[in-house]
């Protein structure tokens, strides 16, 4: 069984880089897209970015300018970093796999991240 | 940027309803859609695919249909663990989710 947890700072400063890691186990990072997805509370989901394990990635054309997501294959990870946040970034951030034409099917539990000095 | 709209945005139902929610594309999807249920505090659940495909484990009282641009899912008898909310997403060009419908106890 596939699982996925998210793992990063709880707290990030206005205008500084938020990054987040995602290890998964149960399984190989290998042959699938792996994607992040966020939910500010209260609100709906909104999709980030995905990457391949090869390392090419496809991101929210909103968010495009700030994101940048990698992959580690020999960690079995991959990671978020998403820059020059503001107070909108409050969010639960999750992880999942999946991408492209491939709807996520298995996720991380989330974890929040508030912006805040 | 595709848009995703669903209707109604609250649904309130009673345990044996029949429960049909709506999502509207702004443009055709073919049949890339998927739908989830989420639960207060825990991460979406996958539960449709490909419009129409139940994903595995998932009661076969979830049903899904649609193409293009307008799609249902559909709960045959909803049950005490249903009361969740449930998203739309498209994944034909990018990702977009619907805006969320809450389905209470009536």
């Amino acid at each position: 069984q596939v699982q996925l947890q998210e793992s990063g700072p709880g707290l990030v400063k206005p205008s500084e880089t938020l990054s987040l890691n995602c290890t998964v186990s149960g399984g190989s990072i290998s042959s699938y897209y792996w994607s992040w997805i966020r939910q500010p509370p209260g609100k709906g989901l909104e999709w980030i970015g995905y990457i391949y394990y090869s390392g090419s990635t496809n991101y929210n054309p909103s968010l495009k300018s700030r994101v940048t997501i990698s992959v580690d294959t020999s960690e079995n990870l991959f990671s978020l970093k998403l820059s020059s946040v503001t107070a909108a970034d409050t969010a639960v951030y999750y992880c999942a796999r999946g991408g492209e034409r491939w709807p996520p099917d298995y996720w991380g539990q989330g974890t929040l991240v508030t912006v805040s000095s | 940027d595709i848009q995703m709209t669903q209707s109604p945005s609250t649904l309130s139902a009673s345990v044996g309803d029949r429960v049909t929610i709506t999502c509207r594309a702004s443009q055709s999807i073919s049949s890339w859609l998927a739908w989830y249920q989420q639960k207060p505090g825990k991460a979406p659940n996958l539960l449709i695919y490909k419009a129409s495909s139940l994903e595995s484990g998932v009661p076969s009282r979830f049903s899904g249909s649609g193409s293009g641009t307008e799609f249902t899912l559909t709960i045959s008898s909803l049950q005490p663990d249903d009361f969740a909310t449930y998203y739309c997403q498209q994944y034909n060009s990018y990702w977009t989710f619907g805006q969320g419908t809450k389905v209470e106890i009536k």
